[in-house]
């Protein structure tokens, strides 16, 4: 299994407060990402790192903001928590581009609970 | 604008027959796709994948069949096992940029009954 590992598996929070999710990889991959996944949507990108400190949007980044100081962490925070972010927040890893596969390999997901 | 569709939320398939299970893209110029395979609390995990140079791909009991005209993907499980109930996601490598993020369908629930 691919070296990911989040934190933390499970959160409860309340409306309005702020949440940070960790990623940690010990496989020293350039790309990290963040998913989230909800039913009848599979799996979003919510935000993508191409290196330390090079971040950018994905599909639903709304809400959302990262960061990514080291190679083997990326964070996730959710500035101001609302229920819509209730979901299962996956990160993944993939190496550096020019590979043959594009394979991502994921983490065990952290299920956030907004109320 | 969902660049990639799995238009059946469920499937159901008695052990030993065929599973197969679709996808469609509306993006032509994604020249690479994966399946993925999910199990409830796990993360996702790589199952197989195919070049849009190609139009099968084969791996044990899993087979990965490319219809580019059609836009049309499929993944066929000979036999089906009861471990393989899971959902299944098939994605698409972006097509601009480095970081090539994964596009996901929405995914199919399969179930194989003993």
């Amino acid at each position: 299994d691919a070296g990911i590992t989040q934190s933390p598996r499970h959160k409860v929070t309340e409306t309005g407060t702020p949440v940070t999710l960790r990623c940690h990889q010990t496989e020293n991959h350039r790309y990290m990402y963040w998913y989230r996944q909800d039913p009848g949507h599979g799996l979003r990108l919510i935000h993508y790192s191409y290196g330390v400190k090079d971040t950018d949007k994905g599909e639903v980044s709304d809400g959302y903001s990262v960061s990514r100081s080291k190679t083997e962490d990326f964070l996730l925070t959710l500035e101001s928590a609302t229920s819509s972010q209730t979901s299962v927040y996956f990160c993944a890893i993939s190496p550096v581009s020019g590979t043959t596969s594009f394979e991502a390999f994921f983490g065990q997901g952290t299920r956030l609970t907004v109320v | 604008d969902q660049q990639v569709k799995q238009n059946s939320p469920s499937l159901s398939v008695q052990e030993g027959r065929i599973s197969i299970l679709n996808c469609d893209y509306t993006n032509s110029m994604f020249d690479y796709f994966l399946w993925y395979k999910k199990y409830p609390a796990e993360g996702p995990t790589f199952l197989i994948s195919i070049s849009s140079i190609k139009d099968k791909n084969e791996d044990g009991r899993f087979t990965v069949f490319l219809n580019k005209s059609a836009k049309h993907l499929s993944l066929h499980i000979v036999p089906s096992q009861p471990g393989d109930s899971a959902v299944y996601f098939c994605a698409a490598p972006g097509t601009s940029g480095s970081a090539r993020q994964l596009t996901f369908g929405s995914g199919t629930q399969l179930t194989v009954l003993p």
